[in-house]
């Protein structure tokens, strides 16, 4: 299976600040790494999926990079609406994994 | 595309999980149906998925304890998972990907399953 790992697994910040989450993989998964966002007692959304490509409805805040092995979410400017967990997930190869994801909190 | 999972919130250890996932509106066909889980707190777990034809996939790591199956006519897919335990404990979701991929854009409300005596 490919390891996912996420760093950090927490982050305090402010309204307005800018933010980036890291995933890691174990193996490559070229660009096949999306990103979803995570509020308490509901399902995961997705935000963003193939390294990069933002969902339709996502503000254009959000933006992910990376290939390979490393991907990184970034928020350019944290709304209050933003505070949530976040997970990536590979589906580059079988079985589908996601990482362990990354609180993020009002500082 | 919306998805409502179901069943009973409590499970002896041992037994056996059963849970629905119905899918009400929009298309059913050509579409890979996923189960996911959560356990209290922690991240998720791709249990597997069913495509509407009745191919499946599962992770290795419970594949041994899985079986899903589909009722095309009731617009339903199923997971049964056997021989439960506490480590089974999860809030379970079904979900989808818009287009047949695995980039889940789709989700049920998920329903949480307590493995308890």
């Amino acid at each position: 299976d490919i390891q996912m790992t996420q760093s950090p697994s927490s982050l305090s910040a402010s309204v307005g600040d800018r933010v980036t989450i890291t995933c890691r993989t174990s193996q490559s998964v070229t660009k096949y790494l999306n990103w979803y966002q995570q509020k308490p007692q509901r399902a995961p959304k997705l935000l963003i999926s193939a390294t990069s490509n933002l969902q339709n409805g996502v503000p254009s805040r959000f933006s992910g990079s990376g290939a390979g092995t490393v991907f990184t979410l970034t928020i350019s400017s944290l709304q209050p609406e933003d505070f949530a967990t976040y997970f990536c997930q590979q589906t580059s190869t079988m079985p589908l994994t996601f990482g362990g994801g990354t609180k993020l909190e009002i500082k | 595309v919306q998805l409502q999972e179901s069943g009973p919130g409590l499970v002896k250890p041992s037994e056996t999980l059963s849970l629905i996932c119905t899918v009400s509106t929009g298309s059913f066909t050509n579409y890979y149906w996923s189960w996911i889980r959560q356990p209290p707190g922690k991240g998720l777990e791709w249990i597997g998925y069913i495509h509407h034809s009745g191919n499946t996939k599962y992770n290795p790591a419970l594949k041994s304890r899985v079986t899903m199956s589909v009722d095309t006519s009731k617009r339903q897919v199923s997971l049964r998972l056997r021989s439960v335990t506490t480590a089974d404990t999860a809030l379970y979701f079904c979900a989808s990907g818009s287009g047949g991929t695995y980039d889940f854009d789709y989700w049920g409300q998920g329903s949480l399953v307590t493995v308890s005596s």
